[in-house]
């Protein structure tokens, strides 16, 4: 069975600091997703990662994928309040995006 | 405007009613899914119909059944509710091999069984 990770599961930083949110997981798939979720609200997709060593970068966020070491990260700098809010990870192993397993989401909180 | 749009957004009930959720998608994608969040915030999904042919069915009560009359929408009915299926159920929908595309998920609806 798929296992998707994520870590710290919670995260409180300071505005204008850096920090990395690390996505693992079980099974090969080069086929990963970043999504965020502010409280009370859907889940908006951030970044489609498509292959070993993609990278995509939208303002202070940047994900990459390691598909060999089965993970992915999500770089934030130079933190902003406006940031704060639960990011997730979820992977695709079918090759059809048809069923995307989720990670534990990792909650963020920026303080001023 | 194009979106994923579910109804109702709260739902407090009872235990042992009969409930429904809607889901309607006018992105013209072929796939709907239903996902449970719980109050962990644990993501997972439930069911997923392709062009009306249900295509995943995860382990989930029968209570739980879902339909879909086309393949813009895709309902949740829930009998004899229980305390435990208090949740936010996420209506989604992508494209088949649309793996460039991520699943556009509606607001959810936050059920409430008491």
């Amino acid at each position: 069975e798929l296992k998707v990770e994520q870590n710290p599961l919670f995260l409180s930083m300071q505005e204008g600091k850096n920090y990395t949110i690390y996505c693992n997981y079980s099974t090969t798939s080069d086929r990963l997703y970043w999504y965020r979720q502010d409280p009370g609200k859907s889940l908006e997709s951030l970044f489609v990662l498509l292959s070993n060593g993609a990278v995509k970068q939208e303002g202070r966020l940047m994900a990459s994928l390691d598909t060999k070491a089965r993970l992915s990260t999500l770089h934030i700098t130079a933190a902003v309040h406006d940031l704060s809010a639960t990011y997730f990870c979820a992977v695709d192993v079918t090759g059809t995006a048809s069923k995307l397993t989720f990670g534990t989401g990792t909650r963020l909180q920026v303080t001023l | 405007d194009t979106a994923v749009s579910q109804t109702p957004k709260y739902l407090v009930t009872q235990m042992g009613n009969d409930k429904s959720i809607k889901c309607e998608q006018n992105l013209g994608h072929d796939t709907m899914y239903w996902y449970k969040q719980d109050s962990k915030k644990f993501l997972k999904i439930m069911f997923s119909y392709n062009n009306k042919e249900l295509i995943i069915n995860e382990t989930v009560p029968n209570r739980f059944s879902p339909k879909s009359p086309d393949k813009a929408h895709l309902n949740l009915h829930i009998n004899s509710l229980e305390l435990g299926d208090s949740a936010v159920y996420f209506c989604a929908s992508t494209r088949t091999g649309g793996y460039n595309s991520p699943l556009h998920f509606g607001n959810g609806t936050r059920l409430t069984v008491t």
